[in-house]
């Protein structure tokens, strides 16, 4: 099975940071990477696919980079919204794995 | 308004059987391969199981496989999660969840709102 490591686990920020989360794989599995965003008590939500595209209706703060086995989502200006914790996942073969996730407090 | 709400969740002794479903609604369910997401109480998520449009292929991962077995009804709009031989580490808040795209992506939008699977003695 394809292994995803996140890091940090936790991030601590203020509102206006630009906020980096990164997410290796421990194999190559191309642009196959989706970001979701979890808030607590709540379902998660689909943020990025296919490694840099947006959702629609996610705001344009969000971007995702990268390919191969070295992934990063940034949150370009943090908003209030934003505190949450994010997870994430690849879809390049069955089993599908998720991240461990990257809490974003409130510094 | 696209919607999957699951149920059929409860508190189950070890060793014992549970079955979830999801109903699906406002898509046209027999397009799109489902999915079956679970997140341990504190805990990140956990890809259980995957199911394409006509059934045709079926995925599970290692943690439940020969344990559990998902199904679809497409006359029904409803996705299942047949749970047998359940362990204390199967204890998790179980997600129905929708590929994005209906050529079977591989990415989850939307998910429903979860069902609480407690195993107890």
């Amino acid at each position: 099975d394809i292994q995803m490591t996140q890091s940090p686990s936790t991030l601590s920020a203020s509102v206006g940071d630009r906020v980096t989360i990164t997410c290796r794989a421990s194999q190559s599995i191309s642009s196959w990477l989706a970001w979701y965003q979890q808030k607590p008590g709540k379902a998660p939500k689909l943020l990025i696919y296919k490694a840099s595209s947006l959702e629609s209706g996610v705001p344009s703060r969000f971007s995702g980079s990268g390919s191969g086995t070295e992934f990063t989502l940034t949150i370009s200006s943090l908003q209030p919204d934003d505190f949450a914790t994010y997870y994430c996942q690849q879809y390049n073969s069955y089993s599908l794995t998720f991240g461990g996730g990257t809490k974003v407090e409130i510094k | 308004e696209v919607q999957l709400v699951e149920s059929g969740g409860g508190l189950v002794k070890p060793g014992g059987s549970l079955r979830l479903s999801c109903a699906a609604s406002g898509f046209t369910f027999s397009s799109y391969s489902m999915n079956w997401v679970r997140q341990a109480p504190g805990k990140g998520l956990e890809w259980v199981s995957s199911i394409s449009s006509s059934s045709s292929y079926i995925y599970y991962a290692d943690s439940v496989k020969g344990r559990f077995t998902i199904s679809r009804d497409n006359a029904k709009n409803s996705l299942y999660l047949q749970m047998n031989s359940l362990r204390a580490e199967d204890t998790a808040v179980y997600y129905c969840a929708r590929d994005r795209d209906s050529s079977s992506s591989g990415w989850f939008d939307p998910w429903g709102q979860g069902t609480l699977v407690t195993v107890s003695s």
